[in-house]
């Protein structure tokens, strides 16, 4: 079965500019969770995603938001685009808690 | 706080000698711990998780340990090969929706 699909693969983007990322989940999956992966920080959890609603929020500002929509395809939108937004952005998707997340293979967005 | 802490960031050990990679998380309330690898370009691949109502849990050449009450849990690779070279993360269930990863530990197998 197909895994895990991210969209673009690659971004670049402007200082205060937006960008919408896509992400969609192996069939049957309901949970979409999302990432940002930095050399030093490491992956940090964003939020995630169930049946359309958003569960859980990490300590991202307010710039970063999300949604899923009833195929369980999630977005992940930064506005305001900073330097310091440039990495790679991850999503997983699992059947539900606490069981096995199967990652994509990410979107890499620079902010230039 | 929610917090996982791995240690160490770096290792570098002879092929066919042993690893280990230690993790410790802040949460009482975590009941489970996957283990993922990522090999250099590509996404995180869950090797191997445990719950917490075990203490130990093995596959093959890799094991994992749990010490709830110490908040402490150990990844265990034996006769390191070539291919296990790569970056490995610990991360611990914060609720059911939550999964905080540790920094990671970069294991290099010297030949």
């Amino acid at each position: 079965k197909a895994g895990v699909t991210q969209t673009p693969r690659y971004l670049i983007k402007t200082r205060g500019q937006q960008v919408t990322l896509s992400c969609s989940p192996i069939s049957g999956h309901r949970s979409v969770s999302w990432y940002q992966q930095t050399p030093g920080q490491g992956l940090q959890f964003l939020f995630e995603y169930f049946s359309e609603t958003q569960r859980n929020k990490g300590n991202f500002p307010g710039r970063f938001s999300g949604r899923q929509f009833s195929n369980s395809r999630s977005e992940m939108n930064v506005s305001t685009l900073e330097l310091g937004d440039s990495a790679l952005y991850l999503c997983a998707s699992s059947r539900g808690s606490n069981t096995e997340a199967f990652f994509g293979q990410g979107t890499r967005l620079t902010v230039v | 706080g929610e917090n996982v802490e791995q240690h160490p960031s770096t290792l570098s050990v002879q092929e066919g000698d042993s690893a280990v990679i230690k993790c410790t998380y802040s949460d009482s309330a975590s009941n489970y711990f996957p283990w993922y690898k990522q090999e250099l370009g590509k996404r995180p691949q869950l090797i191997i998780d445990i719950r917490s109502n075990v203490g130990e849990k093995k596959d093959q050449r890799i094991a994992v340990t749990l010490n709830k009450t110490a908040k402490h849990f150990s990844l265990h690779i034996t006769e390191t090969q070539p291919e296990d070279s790569a970056v490995y993360f610990c991360a611990a269930s914060i609720s059911a929706s939550k999964i905080i990863f540790g920094s990671g530990t970069r294991l290099s197998i010297r030949p």
